[in-house]
């Protein structure tokens, strides 16, 4: 069956670190990889996504990259603020209805001053 | 802010009651889905639409309904609600830019706590 493994773990950084959190999958063939944020009581909000082809994504503070060989995206958070705290969740297409995309559980991060 | 609208945010309700969860957005997405979250848990798809009179089912098997009779809007229904349907509700619609599955706008989510 199709997984999404994130770390199940909170992520616990000081501020102005780096984050780094990992998306593994398993029986996906995956055109692209998406990042969601989740706060609290709130819907998932869409940061990055990154192709097949593409090692390597950028955006502000934010870096994805993608080894499909691996089965595996990392997600960067440089410079990390106390704002940046929330659930960080990492989606694939789901093959069997349309453009619905699968979730991780995701992992959760506080950035402590 | 995506122009994408839940209602309602909260709702306690009695073993039985019928409910509706209402899903609008103002982009002219064509396709919409509706997804089901526990705490700490990973969104699941229930119910899915590409388009007006066009609605599928999710992975998740949901003893809810959906109707799409314009592109805005997606109500999605309970005819009997259960204590085991008390969950948090995600509404969200996507636009495809020439490749599967772009990104998707979600709602605020309804959270249904059923006694």
């Amino acid at each position: 069956s199709q997984k999404i493994e994130q770390n199940s773990e909170a992520l616990n950084i000081q501020e102005g670190k780096t984050a780094t959190l990992t998306c593994n999958y398993t029986n996906y063939s995956p055109a692209y990889l998406q990042w969601y944020r989740q706060d609290p009581g709130r819907g998932p909000v869409f940061l990055l996504l990154i192709r097949e082809n593409e090692k390597e994504k950028r955006k502000e503070r934010l870096k994805v990259t993608f080894d499909t060989t691996l089965k595996q995206s990392l997600f960067h958070i440089t410079a990390s603020q106390p704002a940046d705290s929330a659930t960080y969740l990492c989606a694939l297409h789901n093959s069997n209805s349309g453009y619905a995309l699968n979730f991780g559980k995701g992992t959760s991060l506080l950035v402590t001053p | 802010e995506a122009d994408i609208y839940q209602t309602p945010r909260y709702l306690v309700i009695g073993t039985g009651k019928k409910i509706t969860l209402e899903c609008s957005q103002t982009m002219g997405h064509d396709k919409m889905y509706w997804y089901q979250q526990d705490p700490g848990m990973e969104l699941h798809l229930i119910h899915y639409s590409y388009g007006v009179n066009s609605t599928e089912k999710g992975d998740l098997s949901s003893e809810s309904t959906v109707s799409r009779i314009r592109t805005e809007h997606f109500p999605l229904t309970l005819e009997s609600a259960r204590p085991s349907h008390t969950s948090q509700y995600l509404c969200a619609s996507s636009e495809p830019k020439g490749y599967k599955g772009d990104e998707q706008f979600f709602g605020p989510g309804t959270r249904l706590t059923v006694l």
